[in-house]
This record gives structure tokens, sequence and C-alpha cells, in this order.
């Protein structure tokens, strides 16, 4: 399955984080979404096969890596409170309009910003 | 931008009660998604529809989809308290690469 690390990570404003996921074995597409509390997942980019195939309205100091292993990271600089929220990311094995999009999800990291 | 809407926001129900969600969509659905999440957890996946008029089911769940209206229900039939948790539809983005999420409907079952 998907794997995420860590689980709970407190920072503090201004702050950097890296977030790390493991996809299952063979997707060679890993989507990244932000779920604040009460609210649904809120894509913020999608990688496929280790570029950055598509993004939502994200500001840049949210990156990305997607690395030939599985595995992928999430970076956020300038941490701000309103980066508190769960992080989810979602592997798959297609990409495209129409195209079957089964997403598998990690369990989330739950990221606090004081 | 596309948008879901979910209803209702939050749902109790007494065991062994159906109960419906809806999902509907402010624009033209290129495949939905239903999803289940357990409070502060990953998303399962429930089932996907493509075409109008489509209906799939997975154990008491039955999820329905209708085109014209832009429109998907959920529906549970003799709710279980393994039912509670947090139900999400979703619907691919018209470029195909990202998936657009409601804001959920929070299930409460009372055994």
């Amino acid at each position: 399955g998907v794997t995420q690390s860590p689980t709970h990570l407190i920072k503090t404003r201004g702050q950097q984080v890296t977030l790390r996921c493991s996809s299952q074995s063979g997707h060679n597409t890993v989507s990244w979404y932000q779920q604040a509390l009460g609210q649904g997942p809120q894509f913020i980019f999608q990688y496929y096969r280790e570029e950055e195939n598509g993004r939502g309205n994200f500001p840049p100091r949210f990156s990305g890596l997607q690395f030939p292993n599985d595995s992928s990271e999430l970076n956020v600089n300038a941490l701000e409170l309103d980066d508190s929220a769960l992080y989810l990311c979602a592997s798959s094995s297609t990409t495209g309009r129409g195209a079957y999009n089964e997403q598998f999800f990690g369990p989330g990291t739950r990221l606090t910003v004081l | 931008s596309q948008e879901l809407e979910q209803s209702p926001q939050s749902l109790i129900v007494q065991e062994g009660k159906n109960l419906t969600i809806n999902c509907t969509s402010s624009k033209t659905l290129y495949g939905l998604y239903w999803y289940k999440q357990k409070y502060g957890e990953g998303l399962i996946f429930l089932m996907m529809l493509q075409k109008g008029g489509e209906e799939k089911s997975h154990e008491k769940i039955t999820a329905k989809l209708d085109e014209k209206k832009q429109q998907s229900s959920l529906h549970i039939t003799a709710s279980q308290p393994s039912h509670a948790g947090i139900y999400l539809c979703g619907a691919d983005s018209a470029g195909g690469f990202k998936t657009i999420f409601g804001a959920g409907t929070r299930l409460f079952v009372k055994a």
C-alpha cells in the first residue's frame, strides 16, 4: 500500500518541512493533497514519471519531488499557520482525461504549525 | 473552476436505518468517485462511476450517477456502526490530472 512519514509533525511559523510518501509498487503517478479540518482534500500537485504534471492553487513555496524508487516528497517553505492540515499522498498508475484514475491514498501526515 | 457540493453536511442515523448522501457538480462530470475516510485517516476507495445512469454496489452501499443532473447519490442500506465516517465524492477535472473533492458528509450511526 501507500505509506507516509511522519505521522504527526509540529513546526513553527517560518520553518521548512519535508513530508515523505512511498507509493504502491508499480504506480507511476503520485498526487499530493492538503485537507484542512472539516474540509475535503485540496489538490496541490501531481507528479508523473518524476515530472510535475499539474498543479492546484498553491504558492511556489509548496514543491515536490518524485524519485524512481516509488518514493516522493512534499516540501513546504516559510510555513504559515494556515498550512496546518492533514497532507495526503495518493498513487495511481494512469493519468489523463477519461482514464481510470483510481487513487490509493496513504494515511496522511498531520502537520501543525504554531 | 469545478465545485462539488455534498449534502447533507452531517447525518446521524439509528443503526439499521437507510440513508442517502448526494453530490452535485457545478460542471460536467468526467468520472465520479466515492471515498470513505475515518476521522483523521486516509481515504478508502469505494467505487467509481463513469457513465450516466451507471449504478454500482459494494456490500450494502450503492452509488448512482445522473449525468444530466451532474449529480451522484450514495445509498446505504441497513446502516451499521462500521459505516460511520466521512464520505467524500471526487471528480476528475476537465484536464484529467487532478481529482476535485466535495467537503464531505459526516455520518454517525447510533447503536
